[in-house]
């Protein structure tokens, strides 16, 4: 099994650019896909971004993923932060026998 | 319009059984995935694991496998999540979450079923 690390906290201004990480333990990170699930407090999770830096329709080209080979990590990046964008962030990908979900980044928009 | 249901919340007592549902509507049933995800008070989320209803096939994370029950009954498109004997610690929201395949995102999450268990 693996797991998948993120920072606990992130914050910054509006307008400006954020990037969220998520580090597999073990196996490589391009070996399975990485989704971002955005969840807002007293809601359910949304999918931001899926298959490493796919975006479903109705999320806005501020946000973008992408992964890294030689630091085994995934990232999301959100530009344009708006007041909206404050939530928990998800990474989420798996291997054969289970899903994995990162621990969850908290974003402050301040 | 697809659409994931959940029973409402539940308050229980350590020791009692429970079932909570997820009814998915507005797409074939048996085509996609369901899968459970735990998110106990003030933390992040877990899978706990997944059911395929048009063959039940189930996959259990090894963290919950042997503490939950996750079935499905096709004829009336909903899935469930079961514990036989409660403790303290099941306390927490619990979402169903619909994927097409098992390495396919999330594409429709239910609105969560929360579950107390107290004396």
């Amino acid at each position: 099994n693996f797991m998948l690390t993120q920072p606990h906290s992130v914050s910054e201004s509006p307008g400006k650019t954020v990037t969220i990480s998520c580090t597999r333990s073990s196996g490589s990170i391009a070996s399975n896909y990485v989704q971002w699930y955005q969840q807002r407090p007293g809601s359910a999770p949304t999918t931001v971004i899926y298959e490493d830096n796919q975006r479903p329709s109705g999320v806005p080209d501020r946000f973008s993923g992408s992964i890294d080979s030689s630091s085994n990590s995934a990232s999301l990046t959100i530009s344009g932060l708006k007041t909206e964008d404050e939530a928990d962030y998800y990474c989420q990908s798996y291997d054969s026998s289970l899903w994995v979900f990162g621990g969850g980044t908290k974003l402050t928009v301040l | 319009e697809v659409q994931l249901v959940q029973s409402g919340a539940e308050v229980k007592k350590p020791g009692e059984s429970l079932k909570i549902s997820c009814k998915g509507s507005g797409y074939s049933f048996t085509s996609y995935w369901i899968g459970w995800v735990r998110q106990m008070p003030g933390k992040g989320l877990e899978w706990m694991g997944i059911i395929y209803p048009g063959d039940s096939d189930t996959r259990y994370s090894p963290s919950f496998q042997g503490q939950v029950t996750i079935s499905a009954d096709k004829s009336i498109s909903t899935a469930y999540l079961q514990w036989s004997s409660l403790k303290a610690s099941d306390t927490a929201m619990y979402y169903c979450a619909r994927h097409l395949s098992y390495g396919d995102p999330v594409d429709y999450w239910g609105q969560g079923t929360l579950v107390t268990v107290s004396s």
